[in-house]
């Protein structure tokens, strides 16, 4: 059974940094064609992927957002994360994580439940 | 980047009609992935490589399309498909979400 779930810091002011925290289970990131990636949601608007990171250690990036993300694993424990840097306002959203598996076209077939975000001074 | 664009935004349809839903992109992509969110739940994976229904999807959910228009198909309302559905590509980086259409039970 795979779950994913998310933790990190609830509230932030702008120009921290934000950390999230992806724990999983049901797969491992060390399997060949496998990715994590972060999507985010402000309150009652669309999605927005954010970034991945794969099995082969592979990274991608949304370039209206690069300079301000990194994306990491530990394989291990079955954990991935997000830092983005510099936040403000317009990044308050729920974000989420969810596992890409191998496929033709990228997509994501498992998410985990979200995790709320307010940038507030 | 390749900009999805879904219509209607909102719609409302009676049980047992017909609905379609469209998803239109910029540049032509291989396939088109669709992602059913009701209210306070996070996504779900539906309609995956433009056709394929996800686990557990109800047959009277179907997609077509193909370049840069697609669309997905109910071919007959139930009031548990009120919600929001999202198309997605990830043919090209970055990848991108339409704008989302919200269905609504009349």
């Amino acid at each position: 059974q795979v779950t994913l779930k998310e933790s990190g810091t609830g509230i932030l002011q702008p120009s921290q940094a934000l950390s999230l925290t992806c724990s999983f289970s049901g797969f491992s990131l060390s399997t060949t064609g496998i990715c994590v990636s972060w999507i985010r949601q402000p309150s009652g608007k669309g999605l927005e992927w954010l970034a991945d990171i794969c099995w082969d250690d592979g990274k991608g990036y949304n370039p209206s957002l690069k300079n301000r993300l990194s994306i990491s694993k530990d394989t291990s424990n079955n954990q991935a994360f997000l830092k983005i840097t510099s936040v403000d306002t317009a990044d308050t959203a729920t974000y989420y994580c969810a596992r890409s598996p191998f496929t033709i076209a990228a997509m994501w077939d498992y998410w985990g439940q979200g995790v709320m975000v307010t940038v507030s001074s | 980047e390749i900009v999805l664009t879904q219509s209607p935004t909102t719609m409302a349809a009676s049980p047992g009609e017909k609905v379609t839903l469209t998803c239109r992109a910029s540049s032509s992509v291989s396939y088109m992935h669709w992602y059913q969110q009701r209210s306070g739940t996070s996504p779900k994976l539906w309609i995956y490589e433009t056709s394929k229904l996800a686990s557990g999807v109800p047959n009277r959910f179907s997609g077509s399309g193909s370049g840069t228009s697609y669309s997905l198909t109910i071919n007959s309302m139930e009031t548990e498909d009120a919600a929001t559905y999202y198309c997605q590509q990830g043919s090209s980086y970055p990848w991108t979400f339409g704008g989302g259409t919200k269905l609504e039970l009349k």
